[in-house]
């Protein structure tokens, strides 16, 4: 079965701190694909990132930066310097179809708060 | 260019009523997907359509059910409704199978 984890239900920072958002994995495919998205409070996810089971190099993007570990079945996001228009919700998301991303499994998001 | 766009924003039923939510995808997408947000959740996959036929479907009841048409806009049709249908039901589009998803805004039900 497929399953995607986020034990950080809230958090909370003050503007310009660093915070990172966790999210564990489960699945049996042996190519897969995961991704983040952000929700804000208007109601459509944001793509971030995707990234496939073959490359495990991090990446950057601005503030953004993700940490794939396959060892440990995670792929974390952490926000650099965060910004009080990071608030929102971010989900991870996983999908075990080989290129197709019609059918995702997300976390249960987690909410991002962040005050001036 | 517009992007995904879903009606209507908000709407009540009753119990037992059926509901018809529309989607309009992105210009140039031919692959539509339903999904499913109850509220503090993340959203579940309820089916996937390409060239005006369900591709995949997630684990919903026969009560939902969908149409492509062929200029690739969208309905999701819920019949008997619950009180657990109550949720944001978001759409996303995407150029074929494979494509990177692009979400609407959802359309948010209500269920008395």
């Amino acid at each position: 079965a497929q399953k995607v984890t986020q034990a950080q239900t809230e958090i909370s920072v003050v503007e310009k701190e660093d915070v990172t958002l966790d999210c564990v994995y489960e699945t049996r495919d042996t190519t897969y694909y995961l991704f983040w998205y952000k929700q804000p409070p208007s109601g459509e996810l944001v793509f971030l990132i995707r990234r496939n089971s073959f490359d495990e190099q991090n990446e950057i993007s601005g503030r953004y930066s993700w940490n794939f570990q396959k060892s440990t079945s995670s792929f974390n996001f952490t926000i650099t310097a965060s910004q009080v228009v990071d608030s929102a919700v971010y989900f991870c998301a996983l999908s075990g179809r080989r290129g197709s991303q019609g059918n995702l499994i997300f976390g249960k998001g987690t909410k991002l708060s962040v005050k001036p | 260019d517009a992007g995904v766009t879903q009606s209507p924003t908000h709407l009540i039923k009753t119990r037992g009523q059926q509901v018809t939510l529309r989607c309009s995808p992105k210009s140039g997408h031919d692959t539509v997907s339903w999904y499913q947000q109850a509220l503090g959740q993340g959203p579940q996959f309820i089916f996937q359509y390409y060239e005006e036929e369900e591709r995949q479907r997630g684990n919903f009841p026969d009560r939902f059910s969908g149409h492509q048409f062929p200029n690739y806009s969208s309905e999701l049709n819920v019949n008997a409704l619950l009180l657990g249908d109550s949720a944001l039901y978001l759409c996303a589009s995407s150029l074929e199978v494979v494509g990177e998803l692009f979400f609407g805004e959802g359309s948010r039900l209500t269920v008395l």
